[in-house]
């Protein structure tokens, strides 16, 4: 079975650039979650979707962040402007069903830096 | 929200001797706690993780307790190997909120 795939893996933009990552699930996987990491950290969540539905976009800095995932399987995250502090590694991740106590299989993430 | 606080941030061990990773939790109504383990350049990856209506778990080498009444739980891993080294989080997940809430992680580093 595929994991969860994201691209690109790495990305260096100027701030007050744009910048966008994309992410494709595990194949069935109704869920899908973008995580923010910053260098130290534990993952942060930035959104959830269930199927082509925004769960909990709570923690998602909407002046510049945005997300979609249109068709209920591939799922991007836009950041515009970019700011110095958006340097992280942006994690997507999936799970089946309506989440819940489930596991949340990870992609290998997108690394950003903001110079 | 959840507030998970995990410690020691970095731990160093020789190779065959155990390690312990403590986390506490401030939602008394969390009722999932997985494991999580990161290496570097990719994406966490679960372990083990615990229900609230168990006390302990084991999987080989590595085990999980929960104490729901002092919202604590700990990581256990005997007999570590080199390839245990990486970063270890732990989480904590309630109905209620939807979300899983990570701790800061630890370092483990286990020596040859």
């Amino acid at each position: 079975e595929a994991g969860v795939a994201q691209s690109p893996r790495y990305k260096i933009i100027e701030k007050r650039q744009s910048v966008a990552f994309w992410c494709n699930p595990i194949s069935g996987h109704a869920t899908l979650y973008w995580y923010q990491q910053i260098l130290g950290q534990g993952p942060k969540l930035l959104i959830q979707f269930q199927n082509n539905g925004v769960v909990d976009d709570s923690q998602l800095p909407k002046d510049r962040f945005s997300a979609e995932r249109l068709k209920g399987v591939d799922s991007t995250l836009k950041i515009q402007p970019a700011k110095l502090e958006d340097s992280a590694v942006y994690l997507c991740a999936s799970t089946p069903g309506s989440g819940g106590g489930n596991e949340q299989f990870f992609g290998p993430g997108t690394r950003l830096t903001v110079l | 929200g959840e507030n998970v606080e995990q410690h020691p941030s970095t731990l160093s061990v020789q190779e065959g001797d155990s390690a312990v990773i403590k986390c506490t939790y401030s939602d008394s109504a969390s009722n999932y706690f997985p494991w999580y383990k990161q290496e570097l350049g990719k994406g966490p990856q679960l372990i083990i993780d615990i229900r609230s209506n168990v006390g302990e778990k084991k999987d080989q080498r590595i085990a999980v307790t929960l104490n729901k009444t002092a919202k604590h739980f700990s990581l256990h891993i005997t007999e570590t190997q080199p390839e245990d080294s990486a970063v270890y989080f732990c989480a904590a997940f309630n109905n209620a909120g939807n979300m899983l809430t990570f701790g800061g992680g630890t370092r483990l580093m286990v020596k040859p």
